[in-house]
């Protein structure tokens, strides 16, 4: 998954905390996305950006919020965790800017409780 | 919404055979089609993917066959491997200006030696 990386790896929050979960590319690419996967579920997608000050929802955004302040960085903000949250979380850009093919990162795996 | 879909949950099969993986999708407006595959714990990794303007591609091992007539598209795995076993899932995109995926709910493939 070299090129996207997310932080944390893991991480369990308690109903009403929130944290950011970062994403990072190295890639220079515009368009990022955040998709969520629930067990034994396909991912559905949260917000997305097609470069720098522009960010858009997605299928499932509430509860969440973004920012893309840099072409490299789109974090991913949980304001008042709910138990609804606890699943993967994946960051994803496309391989190139002219490319529909996305290139995931490793996920970070989320549990409100 | 309209949405992607899979035919099958889990399938099974010899080591050596060959693999179909089915996905029905009802969006007649998409024009581009992807298969990833998800190993445990990883992100999606890119297998293949296909425009509407075709209706067969090739990879290594794999061949993906676009049917539109009755939007149907799968995956075929030749000689299938042990390290073939994964969760597979088909996504689309919509044809419209977003270049964001739609997923399936993924259909997980189970290579006995």
């Amino acid at each position: 998954n070299a090129g996207v990386t997310q932080t944390p790896k893991f991480r369990i929050l308690k109903i009403g905390q929130s944290m950011t979960l970062q994403c990072t590319q190295d890639m220079n690419h515009n368009y990022m996305y955040w998709y969520r996967q629930d067990p034994g579920m396909g991912l559905k997608l949260i917000y997305y950006s097609v470069g720098a000050g522009i960010t858009d929802k997605g299928e499932v955004p509430n509860g969440y919020n973004v920012s893309r302040s840099t072409t490299e960085d789109f974090p991913l903000r949980l304001e008042l965790a709910a138990p609804s949250q606890t699943s993967v979380y994946f960051c994803a850009i496309n391989r190139a800017d002219n490319s529909y093919e996305q290139y995931f990162g490793p996920g970070t795996r989320l549990t409100v409780t | 919404g309209e949405s992607v879909g899979l035919h099958l949950p889990t399938l099974s099969v010899q080591e050596g055979d060959n693999s179909i993986i089915n996905c029905a999708y009802s969006n007649s407006a998409s024009d581009y089609f992807i298969w990833y595959k998800q190993e445990s714990g990883k992100g999606p990794q890119f297998i293949i993917d296909i425009r509407s303007n075709m209706d067969k591609r090739q990879g290594q091992r794999v061949t993906v066959l676009l049917n539109k007539t009755v939007k149907h598209l799968s995956l075929q795995i030749a000689a299938t491997q042990p390290g073939d076993s994964a969760v597979y899932f088909c996504a689309e995109r919509e044809g419209t200006g977003r270049r964001a995926l739609t997923f399936g709910s993924g259909t997980r493939l189970q290579v006995q030696p």
